[in-house]
């Protein structure tokens, strides 16, 4: 029962280094999204996703871009990194419910941008 | 527009004792309201929801929540503290915002049990 999958686990990267976070969900769920995670701050919403091909912003979008290009799979890119992107990355899903859907969180992604 | 305060960012309590973490809303439509917790190094796991229907919500492990909408709270309570209750909780509302259900979360509260 796999659920939600973020892989890699942890990474450290270099200023101005790209790299891709994959986020693999089994559910079927048709909403994914990504999250990230700072101390005091909660989680915000970085993009989310309706459906295959489809991608929206969140809350912080800046800086990073995302890819659905299967319904399973939810990608999320960052280009050239930057200090500031040092944070916790969760990958969620969820189904097209009307009301009140559960979210589902994978166990996070922990990035460090020297 | 919609927004969650968690009051108090650390809480402590003793074993055995009880564990209350506030959380007040703000939401322009009939709101969802959830509970989730963190453990070190772990994602997050739904500890209970609120769907419009009964107002007293119980949830895992012994965690329980009431929403009160006068008071705009959902306050999670558990009647006796364990040491594997330490752990961080997120209180967080759902709204509908463009084509897709997004949850706006509190900023947390730490919770730890002391023996």
């Amino acid at each position: 029962n796999a659920g939600v999958t973020q892989t890699p686990k942890f990474r450290v990267l270099k200023t101005g280094q790209s790299m891709t976070l994959l986020c693999a969900q089994d559910m079927n769920h048709e909403y994914m999204y990504w999250y990230r995670q700072d101390p005091g701050m909660g989680l915000r919403l970085i993009h989310y996703s309706v459906g295959e091909g489809t991608t929206a912003k969140g809350e912080v979008p800046d800086g990073y871009n995302v890819s659905r290009l299967k319904k399973q799979n939810f990608l999320l890119g960052l280009e050239s990194a930057a200090p500031s992107q040092t944070s916790v990355y969760f990958c969620a899903s969820s189904s097209r419910q009307t009301s009140g859907n559960t979210i589902y969180f994978g166990e996070g992604s922990w990035l460090t941008v020297v | 527009a919609q927004s969650v305060t968690q009051l108090g960012s650390h809480v402590s309590v003793s074993e055995g004792a009880l564990v209350l973490l506030r959380c007040n809303y703000s939401s322009s439509v009939p709101p969802y309201l959830f509970w989730y917790v963190q453990y070190p190094n772990q994602g997050l796991q739904l500890l209970l929801k609120y769907t419009s229907a009964a107002t007293l919500v119980k949830g895992i492990n012994g965690f329980e929540a009431e929403f009160k909408k006068s008071e705009t709270s959902f306050h999670l309570t558990k009647p006796s503290a364990h040491m594997s209750d330490a752990a961080e909780y997120f209180c967080a509302v759902s709204g509908y915002s463009g084509s897709a259900r997004q949850l706006t979360f509190g900023s947390g509260t730490q919770l730890t049990v002391l023996p």
